[in-house]
């Protein structure tokens, strides 16, 4: 989705290290969620925020951590405490009343 | 625990087949979107759902979503290559900001 930018496409980090996952977005949507996808599985949801300055744990949020600072930016912290960060994360965001998710193209975080 | 059940979660057709991909919550859902998804990519729209009954089709491919709101279903007809790929089902749960997804289903259409 051209809207959605999500940088790297690829990540490589050692264990032990905290990696920070760019979303940035021009669809000027209020919601903005990150999503974790395992391979063969479908998606889990970590964070998602619906205003700045706010944001609501999802189902996996352990060792992950999230900042809402500006409407266009919703970066998603692995820390160092989430045992399997190695997966594909996707970042979508949401225009508000019923509208569909709009998904970036995500980035694979590899750690060794 | 899922809170969207996805079934089957793989599926082989031939090509020309018909074939059916579930969801089902014990939920009332907030909004069902299907979506489809090749390995590693990002997720394509397919449609959105939003009543109790509601059906849509594009193309060959038709959703519908009962009226209890608590299962939908999609449907694909005289199935192509061009339809392999990952189906994603999501619904708002617990009212519609918290968006979640079934597991999803692999499709593989044999020549």
């Amino acid at each position: 989705d051209g809207g959605i930018t999500q940088s790297p496409k690829y990540l490589f980090r050692k264990e032990g290290q905290n990696v920070t996952l760019s979303c940035e977005q021009n669809l000027n949507h209020d919601a903005m969620y990150w999503y974790r996808q395992d391979p063969g599985q479908g998606l889990r949801l970590i964070y998602y925020s619906q205003i700045v300055n706010d944001f609501q744990k999802g189902d996996i949020a352990e060792g992950y951590s999230v900042s809402r600072e500006k409407k266009e930016s919703f970066p998603l912290t692995v820390t160092s405490a989430q045992k399997n960060p190695t997966a594909f994360y996707l970042c979508a965001t949401k225009d508000r009343g019923a509208s569909p998710l709009h998904f970036g193209n995500g980035t694979r975080l590899t750690v060794t | 625990s899922q809170e969207l059940e996805q079934s089957p979660q793989s599926l082989i057709v031939q090509e020309g087949k018909n074939l059916t991909i579930n969801c089902t919550s014990s939920k009332t859902l907030y909004g069902l979107y299907w979506y489809k998804q090749k390995y590693g990519e990002g997720l394509i729209f397919l449609m959105m759902l939003q009543k109790g009954g509601e059906e849509k089709s594009h193309e060959k491919i038709t959703a519908k979503l009962d009226e209890k709101k608590q299962q939908s279903s999609l449907h694909i007809t005289a199935s192509q290559p061009s339809h392999a790929g990952i189906y994603l089902c999501g619904a708002g749960i617990q009212g519609a900001q918290k968006l979640v997804f079934g597991q999803g289903t692999r499709l593989t259409i044999n020549p």
